[in-house]
């Protein structure tokens, strides 16, 4: 079965700072990827996904991640955080024809001060 | 947009109660799920369905039941309530796969506390 390791469980940055969080998984086979975020008291969202194709994705609010096969990574990133960037961070995959069975990581929380 | 809702926000039961969580998606979405999130361990996934009356097991099974009576509703049921299961609950849908994104649609979730 395939796992997903979230380096980071806590994270406290200052605005404008640089972000990177860190996500590897294991499994040998094709897989599609996904970042969702859960800002405090909402549901959670999906940020980015990368299914296929350049392995740099781009997502909603300056958002991007980077797939790298050989590390079984897919690393989150932002230039430049905002305070209201504050939330839990998912890291997901899903084995490609899994039928949207994500397995997630243990989530990393971002505290970014004003 | 996708509306996920789950019937409870916060429920606090007392153990060996009987536990329903309902959640109701708006998309005509084939596919549902229950996850449980705990701190540090992420989502872990206990049922999911595909279709009405069709139910597989996720993840972490035991103590739970699903029910899909309906394909916009699907129901989590703790026969008998433990403290080891106090936590929050996701609700999430999506469409059948190849036929959408990939994305997970969720409910804002269910905090369950057992005393």
């Amino acid at each position: 079965a395939q796992s997903v390791s979230q380096h980071n469980h806590h994270v406290i940055l200052s605005e404008a700072a640089s972000l990177e969080l860190g996500c590897n998984y294991s499994y040998g086979g094709t897989v599609n990827l996904f970042w969702y975020v859960q800002y405090p008291g909402q549901h959670l969202q999906l940020l980015l996904k990368y299914f296929s194709g350049d392995p740099l994705v781009k997502g909603i609010k300056g958002f991007e991640a980077e797939f790298i096969k050989s590390k079984f990574s897919f690393n989150l990133r932002k230039p430049s955080v905002q305070w209201s960037d504050t939330a839990e961070y998912f890291c997901a995959v899903e084995p490609d024809n899994a039928g949207n069975m994500l397995t997630f990581g243990g989530g990393t929380r971002l505290m970014v001060k004003p | 947009d996708v509306k996920v809702t789950q019937s409870s926000r916060y429920l606090v039961k007392r153990t060996g109660e009987k536990v329903f969580l309902e959640c109701v998606q708006d998309m005509d979405h084939e596919n549902m799920f229950w996850y449980r999130q705990d701190p540090g361990l992420g989502l872990r996934l206990i049922y999911f369905s595909y279709d009405v009356k069709m139910k597989e097991k996720g993840d972490i099974p035991e103590g739970y039941s699903v029910s899909r009576e309906k394909k916009e509703r699907f129901s989590l049921i703790l026969e008998s309530a433990s403290t080891n299961q106090t936590s929050m609950y996701l609700c999430a849908s999506s469409p059948l796969a190849g036929a959408g994104t990939g994305e997970l649609f969720f409910g804002e979730g269910s905090r369950l506390t057992v005393l």
